[in-house]
């Protein structure tokens, strides 16, 4: 079935660095790619994402890549600041379903 | 804020009890998106409604059911609760269905049920 694995759970960078989050898809007919991320007590607030007609697309110090051939997407987040600590989320959702299917969320902690 | 409303923010409840939880969906978006998130299973679709109609039906238990209403607010019903049942619940809203809208979450309800 449709399944989305995420890698790392947990990361620990310091600040200023930058941080890597990578997600791997099963359903190839998926072409709909969102990142949330997720702080304390919130709801999952999407932060970028990208569709499948696109390789890359970056707002500031974010950026995610999809490799559609590996079934690959992944968060870069450069430059990392402390208010980035939170639980970030990928997702992933074919052409004709809105359905998310979630990976199982990254938590970044970024020391100051 | 994602101007997504949900309500109440907590709920505490009994095994066996019925509750209701509340979604006003952003001005404008028609489509409405329920999720359960628990420590075990992550974050899972449950069901989607569009413009009044159920559209898409994940992993929804038949004690679940939901509805949304000619003002396109949604309500999420859970009877005969269980306490696995306890989890956050998310509504997200989109303008459109289909893979053509982006969803935005809300706050979520925090379920307990003892």
């Amino acid at each position: 079935g449709e399944n989305v694995e995420q890698h790392p759970s947990t990361l620990s960078v310091q600040e200023g660095d930058s941080a890597v989050i990578k997600c791997t898809y099963s359903d190839s007919a998926s072409n709909y790619f969102p990142w949330y991320k997720q702080e304390l007590g919130k709801g999952p607030q999407l932060i970028i994402d990208i569709r499948s007609n696109v390789g890359e697309k970056k707002d500031q110090r974010i950026a995610v890549t999809l490799n559609k051939t590996a079934k690959h997407f992944s968060l870069h987040i450069t430059e990392t600041q402390p208010e980035d600590s939170a639980v970030y989320f990928c997702a992933a959702s074919s052409y004709n379903t809105d359905k998310l299917i979630f990976g199982t969320g990254t938590r970044l902690q970024v020391f100051p | 804020d994602s101007g997504v409303t949900q309500t109440p923010k907590h709920l505490i409840t009994a095994t066996g009890q019925r509750v209701t939880l509340r979604c006003s969906p952003r001005s404008g978006d028609l489509s409405v998106y329920w999720y359960q998130q628990s420590l075990d299973q992550g974050l899972q679709f449950l069901i989607q409604y569009y413009n009044g109609e159920e559209r898409a039906k994940g992993n929804i238990l038949e004690r679940f059911s939901a509805q949304q209403f000619p003002d396109l607010h949604s309500e999420l019903n859970l009877s005969s609760l269980e306490l696995g049942d306890s989890a956050l619940y998310f509504c997200a809203s989109s303008v459109a269905s289909e893979g053509k809208g982006t969803q935005y979450f809300g706050p979520g309800t925090r379920l307990l049920v003892l």
